[in-house]
């Protein structure tokens, strides 16, 4: 079956531009999570969403991130102003109930 | 500060033989634990997992072992295979009950399973 799905695979961008990154979640799956992967470093949790709210947006580094989810299904990080420090591996997950299934993430590069 | 650790930043282990992969944690709030493995260029799969009420999880050739007053948890792989090499995530949640939280993952360990 479809897993999640994560658009685009790699954006690389120039400091200072607006980047929309795109997750599709495993159909039915109620939460869904961003996080991300800097060079050498664990996975860091962003946000969680709950259908279309996010009870849980402690992990956004900055009022330059942002997420939306619609429709219960897609949703999108938004990253403002980027920063070289904004690169890294965006991942997002999904899960019902349980165990998160991550999809294969998004590597941004800022230069 | 980190919660949760993974002190070995890399293992080497013979075909055959058996990797033993470590993770510890300091939040006493964390009541379930996974491992995840990931290959280069893909996501975090997901492997195994335990809740705190038990001590011990088996899955085929792994099993996972908590021991909650140590904080310690660790990943048995017997035998190891050469596929098996990735680097393998520990991770926590503290929410887990009732509810989906939010992972607090270790940086990682990276496995190599020489043939």
């Amino acid at each position: 079956g479809a897993g999640v799905s994560q658009s685009p695979s790699n954006k690389v961008t120039e400091k200072g531009k607006d980047v929309e990154l795109r997750c599709d979640p495993i159909s039915g799956h109620t939460a869904l999570y961003w996080y991300r992967q800097s060079l050498g470093q664990g996975l860091e949790f962003l946000i969680y969403f709950q259908g279309n709210s996010a009870p849980d947006k402690s992990g956004l580094p900055s009022d330059r991130f942002s997420a939306e989810r619609t429709g219960g299904s897609v949703s999108t990080l938004t990253i403002q102003r980027t920063q070289q420090e904004d690169s890294a591996v965006y991942l997002c997950a999904s899960s019902f109930g349980g165990t998160q299934y991550f999809g294969p993430g998004t590597r941004l590069l800022v230069l | 500060d980190q919660q949760v650790k993974q002190n070995s930043p890399s293992l080497s282990v013979q075909e055959g033989r058996i990797s033993i992969l470590n993770c510890d944690y300091t939040n006493s709030m964390f009541d379930y634990f996974l491992w995840y493995k990931k290959y280069p260029a893909e996501g975090p799969t997901f492997l195994i997992s335990i809740s705190s009420i038990k001590d011990k999880n088996e899955d085929g050739r792994f099993t996972v072992f908590l021991n909650k007053s140590a904080k310690h948890l660790s990943l048995h792989i017997v035998p190891s295979q050469p596929g098996d090499s990735a680097v393998y995530f520990c991770a926590a949640s503290a929410n887990w009950r009732g509810s989906q939280g939010n992972l607090i993952f270790g940086k990682g360990t990276k496995l190599s399973v020489k043939p």
